[in-house]
C-alpha cells in the first residue's frame, strides 16, 4: 500500500515568489492534514479536512496560506507571496478518521521549502 | 493552553545502552497519547498510542508508559542501535486536537 505522497521534496524560492506543495493521502482516508515544522520543533497544524471541508483552519495565515482539497482526495497548499520566515518543512498526514478516536496518523515525507 | 513538554532536548548514548525519553503535558480533555519516531529528512512514524486506561505499551525494543494521574509518559528504548538515531516526539490528543512536544533528539554513537 503507498503511503502519503508529497511533492516536491524540495524547493527553493526567492522571497515574494508563489510556491504550492502537494499531497496525495492514503487510498480511503478522510481527514487530511497539513502541518509545518521548522528546524528543532515539533509539527504545527496549518489546518485539517475531513473529506473535502476544512474543519480547523484556525492556525492558517490566512493572508498568504491558501489550501483546496476539492474532491476530497488530494490537496494543494499554496503561499502567496512567500516570506523569509516561510522556510520550513511542510508535512501532509492523513488518517483514516477523526474525532474522539486513536486513529493513526501517517506522515507523507514532507517538503523542504527555503525561502531567500 | 494545551502543551506538552519533553526532556532532555537532545541525548548521545553509546551503541547498545538504553534510554528513557520524558514528557509531560497539560492537555485536557485527554484523549490518547503517541510517540513518533522522526528520522532526518522523513515524516514521523508511529510508534505507540496509548489511551487513559494503557499503563504500558511496547513495540519491538520501545516500551512506552503513561500515568495519566501526573501527566506523565516516559519512552524507553532497550540495547540501542544506531538506527534508534532520530527525534523522539510525544502527541497528545484531545478531543479533536493534536498537540506536539518539540521532540528529543537522540543520537547513538558506535
Amino acid at each position: 500500500e503507498a503511503g502519503v505522497v508529497q511533492s516536491p521534496r524540495y524547493k527553493i524560492i526567492e522571497k515574494k515568489q508563489p510556491v504550492a506543495f502537494w499531497c496525495n493521502p492514503i487510498s480511503g482516508h478522510n481527514t487530511l492534514y497539513w502541518y509545518r515544522q521548522n528546524l528543532g520543533q515539533g509539527p504545527e497544524l496549518l489546518i485539517r479536512y475531513e473529506n473535502e471541508e476544512a474543519v480547523d483552519d484556525s492556525q492558517l495565515p490566512k493572508d498568504r496560506f491558501s489550501a483546496e482539497r476539492l474532491k476530497g482526495v488530494d490537496s494543494t497548499l499554496k503561499i502567496q507571496p512567500a516570506e523569509l520566515g516561510d522556510s520550513a518543512v511542510y508535512l501532509c498526514a492523513s488518517s483514516p478518521q477523526q474525532g474522539g478516536g486513536s486513529y493513526e496518523q501517517y506522515f507523507g515525507p514532507g517538503t523542504r521549502l527555503t525561502v531567500t | 493552553k494545551n502543551q506538552v513538554e519533553q526532556s532532555p532536548q537532545s541525548l548521545i548514548i553509546l551503541e547498545g545502552k538504553n534510554c528513557t525519553l520524558q514528557c509531560n503535558y497539560t492537555v485536557s480533555p485527554f484523549s490518547n497519547l503517541r510517540w513518533y519516531k522522526q528520522d532526518t529528512g522523513r515524516g514521523p512514524v508511529s510508534l505507540t498510542i496509548m489511551t487513559f486506561s494503557e499503563n504500558t505499551k511496547s513495540n519491538g525494543r520501545y516500551t512506552a508508559t503513561l500515568d495519566a494521574d501526573t501527566k506523565q509518559s516516559s519512552l524507553h528504548i532497550t540495547a540501542s542501535q544506531l538506527s534508534d538515531s532520530a527525534s523522539y516526539i510525544c502527541v497528545v490528543k484531545g478531543y479533536s486536537t493534536l498537540t506536539f512536544g518539540k521532540g528529543t533528539m537522540l543520537l547513538v554513537s558506535p
